[in-house]
């Protein structure tokens, strides 16, 4: 069993539909999570960070964390065509720890 | 003004050669790593050095030899290439250990073993 779970879709929706993008885990030293979002033949790029449980609001992106039952999302509000990629979660133990572990990542279609 | 450059950005190439990819940042940082995403996007650490100190060492087939000649510079040497050893191999860098979990990506070098 991996660390992180991710399911990989692909995921298609219409423009303007909430997505609802999500990760499991099993390591409970895992503090620090977060969304990275990369685009076909790119680098990932941060797009949110959150230390342990709570929500985190930016825009039209919020993550939330469930550290009780190990459970991370990402939801997107009025989804654009720009917001297709492929968004990969990542936690740590530690803040500034080196090792990050990723999700497999979810391939996201936004229609317009 | 690219903050994580890597080169080749493609490097295609025939079983048992050796090749390398090179990265370079600019933004100052003092940890470089090197990531590998197969073709299923399960992105997966490799390297860590900070400081051209060698921190992470995950389970890599010892054909792969990173080399760190300055902290902005993060070369990665493949000897005897595997079909297996085709994927995108990404470099990325972040500020000194404890003061942030984001990591900068470069674009990436896919390598595709003939």
């Amino acid at each position: 069993q991996k660390e992180v779970e991710q399911d990989p879709g692909p995921l298609s929706v219409p423009e303007g539909a909430i997505v609802s993008l999500n990760c499991t885990y099993s390591n409970s030293a895992f503090q620090y999570f977060m969304w990275y979002r990369q685009y076909s033949r790119k680098g990932p790029e941060l797009l949110m960070y959150t230390y342990s449980s709570g929500n985190k609001e930016d825009g039209r992106f919020t993550a939330q964390v469930d550290k009780s039952s190990k459970y991370i999302s990402l939801f997107i509000r009025d989804s654009q065509p720009s917001d297709s990629a492929t968004y990969l979660c990542a936690m740590s133990a530690n803040v500034g720890a080196q090792k990050l572990v990723f999700g497999q990542g979810t391939r996201l279609t936004i229609n317009p | 003004d690219t903050a994580v450059s890597q080169t080749p950005k493609y490097l295609v190439t025939q079983m048992g050669n050796d090749k390398s990819i090179k990265c370079e940042q600019n933004l100052g940082h003092d940890t470089m790593y090197w990531y590998k995403q197969d073709s299923k996007k399960f992105l997966k650490i490799m390297f860590s050095y900070n400081n051209k100190e060698l921190i992470i060492n995950e389970t890599v087939p010892n054909r792969f030899s990173p080399k760190s000649p300055d902290k902005a510079h993060l070369n990665l040497h493949i000897n005897s290439l595997e079909l297996g050893d085709s994927a995108v191999y990404f470099c990325a860098s972040s500020q000194e250990p404890g003061t942030s979990n984001e990591q900068f990506f470069g674009p990436g070098t896919r390598l595709t073993v003939l």
